[in-house]
């Protein structure tokens, strides 16, 4: 059974058009995390929740906001997608931090694409 | 700056052979290491997770070690199936609770031939 899940697999929207993008766990972690990753290169950590203490990172653009409503779910939003931001967006959960030398389950992964 | 490399870039080799990917880190503090497999067009699946005072972690046909003296660790794969194909990536971990942070290498893209 899935573990750590996103939808929709594949977005497409506009130049300037807000998206949401959705990922839900059925895992009860405490942390989750938004990645981005464009093609041949490593995952970028955007920012994570620790229960529902929000860290972003210092580089991320001001057009990318998240909410986590709960344990179980948690949404990326991009208020005016441009074309630099056509990537896949990972969300993955640990039970507690990375510090804590916790496994990451990563979800498949949502692939956007913006005209 | 923290920061993660990996060697090679790329790799294809036959079927049934082994191969070892590099990964040096220059990652303070250090927490863990941390090696993934991510198939195309799908998210990585952690395949080991190493401390400061391992040496050594095995996951069935896999097998990383780290010197982190030399701040360096390998993934070794033993008996390559097609399967394998998939970019191979190194993740450092940093930090301590509540203020961690992750630095990832830009990965090995392995390609098993038949």
């Amino acid at each position: 059974d899935a573990m750590v899940i996103q939808n929709p697999r594949y977005q497409v929207t506009q130049f300037g058009k807000p998206v949401t993008l959705s990922c839900s766990q059925t895992l009860n972690h405490n942390v989750m995390y938004w990645y981005q990753q464009k093609s041949s290169q490593a995952p970028k950590l955007l920012f994570h929740y620790y229960d529902k203490d929000f860290n972003n990172e210092a580089d991320t653009p001001d057009n990318f906001q998240s909410r986590r409503p709960n344990t179980s779910f948690c949404f990326l939003d991009i208020r005016s997608p441009g074309l630099g931001d056509a990537a896949m967006y990972l969300c993955a959960t640990s039970r507690d931090g990375v510090a804590a030398q916790e496994t990451q389950y990563f979800g498949p992964g949502t692939r956007l694409l913006v005209l | 700056k923290n920061q993660v490399e990996q060697s090679p870039q790329s790799l294809i080799i036959l079927e049934g052979k082994n191969c070892t990917l590099q990964c040096n880190y220059t990652v303070s503090p250090f927490s863990n290491l941390r090696w993934y497999k991510q198939d195309t067009g799908r998210g990585p699946v952690s395949l080991t997770i190493m401390t400061f005072s391992e040496n050594t972690k095995s996951n069935g046909r896999y097998t990383a070690t780290l010197d982190a003296d030399t701040k360096q660790s390998s993934l070794h794969i033993t008996a390559s199936q097609l399967s394998d194909s998939a970019s191979y990536i190194c993740v450092v971990s940093s930090g301590v609770r509540g203020n961690e942070k992750l630095t990832f290498g830009t990965g090995t893209r392995l390609t098993i031939i038949p």
